[in-house]
């Protein structure tokens, strides 16, 4: 079954500093994963996916993610942190590739410091 | 493409009354997800459907929720009768072959 772990319920990192959001995920197919972002009161927005297409994935916002197969990992990172990334991200794993459900981690609360 | 939309977008209600969320998903869409999301527990999946037929319905909660998706362009998540526990926000997603795509929610306040 498909799984996924985000290490780290809340990050917290200064202006400017590097973002890194951990991911470890479980799959029994080759994965589709995906990074989510909240902001408050809102809904769920897709900042970036993998579909076994290249490895570093490039997002919205100056995100990007590296699936490393070898490590079960696909990490959330961002060179410099903004006041406006603070929200809440989370990591999913589609439970059938291109289809059915998506396994999303508990989520990380990330804050930024001025 | 509207995006999924859902209404109401606030609901507050007493005790013991029905409630009902609805949902419409992006046309084309195949997959529609019922997400409840709290402080407490998190984000948690309540149930799902492939071109309407419901597929996993092991995270709702209890036999006082129910789900319907009469069509492809709709689906209803009910609530009778609702408790305060029941206090939530609900997401709808919608899905065809790559990501899901969600609503802004419904906020859930029982009283």
């Amino acid at each position: 079954a498909q799984s996924v772990t985000q290490l780290g319920s809340h990050v917290s990192v200064s202006e400017g500093a590097l973002v890194l959001l951990r991911c470890n995920y479980s799959s029994s197919v080759p994965p589709y994963l995906f990074w989510y972002v909240q902001y408050p009161n809102q809904g769920l927005q897709l900042l970036l996916k993998y579909t076994s297409a290249a490895t570093l994935v490039k997002g919205i916002n100056g995100f990007e993610a590296e699936f490393k197969k070898s490590e079960t990992s696909f990490h959330l990172t961002k060179p410099s942190a903004h006041m406006s990334d603070a929200a809440e991200y989370f990591c999913a794993v589609s439970d059938g590739g291109s289809q059915g459900n998506l396994i999303f981690g508990k989520g990380t609360k990330l804050s930024v410091k001025p | 493409d509207a995006g999924v939309i859902q209404s109401p977008r606030h609901e507050v209600t007493e005790m013991g009354q029905e409630v009902t969320l609805r949902c419409k998903p992006i046309s084309g869409h195949d997959y529609l997800f019922w997400y409840r999301q709290t402080m407490m527990r998190g984000l948690e999946l309540l149930i799902y459907f492939n071109n309407n037929v419901p597929i996993d319905d092991s995270g709702m909660p209890e036999d006082r929720f129910s789900a319907k998706m009469p069509n492809a362009s709709f689906s209803t998540l009910k609530i009778q009768p609702s408790e305060p526990r029941d206090s939530a926000v609900y997401f709808c997603a919608s899905r065809n072959r790559g990501e899901a795509f969600f609503g802004q929610g419904t906020r859930l306040t029982v009283v």
